[in-house]
């Protein structure tokens, strides 16, 4: 068990550009999460998905963010024509629903947008 | 809807009590407890299940008053490694749901 992956670790982007990040889960989880944080801020959740599907999305989240679980396995969370204010620590998660949806965090995607 | 937190702040000496306190609105499914620490990724610490079922860290107590929609998260006998910011995350509804946070409470613990 090699925990919940995530890539790159952190990104600098200039306003404008699209950036993608990717989330490799522990290999027996069905649930995955995508969150973002910022300084200070609880979590905020973005979407989830069982396996393939994705079962919802923040209302709170623009069209510029898209996010796939391929196969039910890695995820990818896209953010077209970032903006300064997409600057954020982006959080993965992963549970098996094994009796309880415990969720295992992987160490982040730090965003800057200048 | 976001769960919320009280107290915001606290800081304890070693070997103090603490007791953190999360409510919600809505007719909750389970509540849960993580540890974040400057820096790193939130860490489960315990869940509460409608229900009764427990499932978490020995040293950590909880509790969860379903009727009330109310959780606290007790530390006894605090160490500095304690320190950190705690969340409640809170799934709704009668079944496993999205789990949303609420803003965090900060433990400070000094020798």
């Amino acid at each position: 068990d090699t925990g919940v992956s995530q890539d790159p670790r952190h990104k600098i982007t200039k306003r404008g550009q699209n950036v993608t990040f990717r989330c490799d889960p522990i290999s027996e989880h069905n649930r995955l999460y995508w969150y973002r944080q910022t300084l200070g801020q609880g979590p905020e959740f973005l979407t989830y998905f069982q396996n393939e599907a994705q079962l919802e999305k923040s209302r709170l989240l623009s069209d510029r963010f898209s996010a796939e679980r391929p196969k039910g396995s890695f995820s990818t969370l896209e953010i077209q024509r970032t903006e300064q204010g997409d600057s954020a620590m982006y959080l993965c998660a992963s549970s098996d629903l094994n009796g309880a949806n415990v969720l295992t965090f992987g160490a982040g995607s730090r965003l800057t947008v200048l | 809807q976001q769960p919320v937190q009280s107290p915001q702040a606290v800081i304890l000496r070693e070997g103090e009590d603490a007791v953190i306190n999360c409510s919600s609105s809505k007719a909750l499914y389970s509540v849960h407890w993580y540890r974040q620490k400057h820096g790193e990724a939130p860490v489960f610490l315990m869940i509460l299940l409608k229900g009764g079922e427990q499932k978490g860290h020995e040293k950590i107590s909880a509790s969860f008053n379903e009727k009330k929609q109310q959780s606290s998260l007790y530390l006894t006998a605090s160490q500095l490694s304690y320190s950190g910011t705690y969340f409640c995350g809170t799934e709704e509804g009668t079944s496993y749901d999205k789990v949303i946070f609420g803003p965090g409470t900060s433990l400070s613990v000094i020798p």
